[in-house]
């Protein structure tokens, strides 16, 4: 699986849009990306995925730039519920998970 | 919505006792995985399995083993516990052709004294 590189840390303003960049330059063309966050001690949880197309769903938008060397993961409306650690995966097995070193998102109101 | 159920919640145990931690997929998900989350640390895949049979496999111990049941329910035991072993044991399935979205368990904090 390509490697990612995330921001170590981002805060955003309460109701405020949260843009979380992602960079996998190595990302092969069977490869997907995803996104997963984990808030304090809880279990990771699905946001999205995509693999060229930009995609939407009720959590988060996925924008993937053309030459799919990297994304970022958008939060229209942040909320302070949306404090987590946010982790983008770029997988081709459809086994493990392989989690590197995420985003802390800080929202603040 | 049912999620995903982990037993127990929290364990002590001391140093070289066995733990058998266990773990009840949504229903209809077929497909089992375990992770293991140190303190600080990224969760990091142990193993997975699909129709009780092992489909991967990643950093487990040889201390640890696991399996899934006729009912799709899973077992994580581990023997010779070590203090290393303290962490959160997270639990996830995953329906039946669709394993590239995996749902957790609340986890199992085990902590080794």
């Amino acid at each position: 699986d390509a490697k990612t590189t995330q921001p170590t840390s981002m805060d955003c303003a309460e109701g405020r849009a949260a843009n979380l960049p992602c960079n996998h330059s190595t990302i092969s063309g069977n490869e997907y990306v995803y996104w997963y966050r984990q808030i304090h001690s809880q279990g990771p949880q699905y946001i999205i995925h995509g693999l060229k197309n930009n995609e939407t769903n009720e959590m988060a938008s996925l924008i993937i730039t053309e030459d799919r060397k990297s994304s970022t993961l958008i939060l229209p409306h942040a909320t302070l519920r949306d404090t987590a650690v946010y982790y983008c995966i770029v997988r081709v097995t459809l086994n493990k998970l392989v989690f590197g070193a995420g985003t802390i998102l800080r929202v603040k109101s | 919505a049912a999620g995903v159920i982990q037993s127990p919640r929290h364990l002590i145990k001391e140093k070289r006792e066995t733990a058998t931690l266990k773990c009840y997929p949504i229903p209809r998900h077929d497909t089992v995985y375990w992770y293991q989350q140190g303190p600080g640390q990224d969760p990091q895949f142990l193993i997975s399995f699909y129709e009780k049979m092992q489909s991967d496999k990643g950093s487990i111990p040889d201390r640890f083993s696991a399996q899934q049941f006729s009912d799709y329910h899973s077992e994580l035991n581990m023997s010779s516990l070590e203090l290393g072993d303290s962490a959160l044991y997270f639990c996830a399935s995953s329906l039946p052709g669709q394993q590239e979205t995996q749902y957790f368990g609340p986890g199992t904090r085990l902590l080794v004294l």
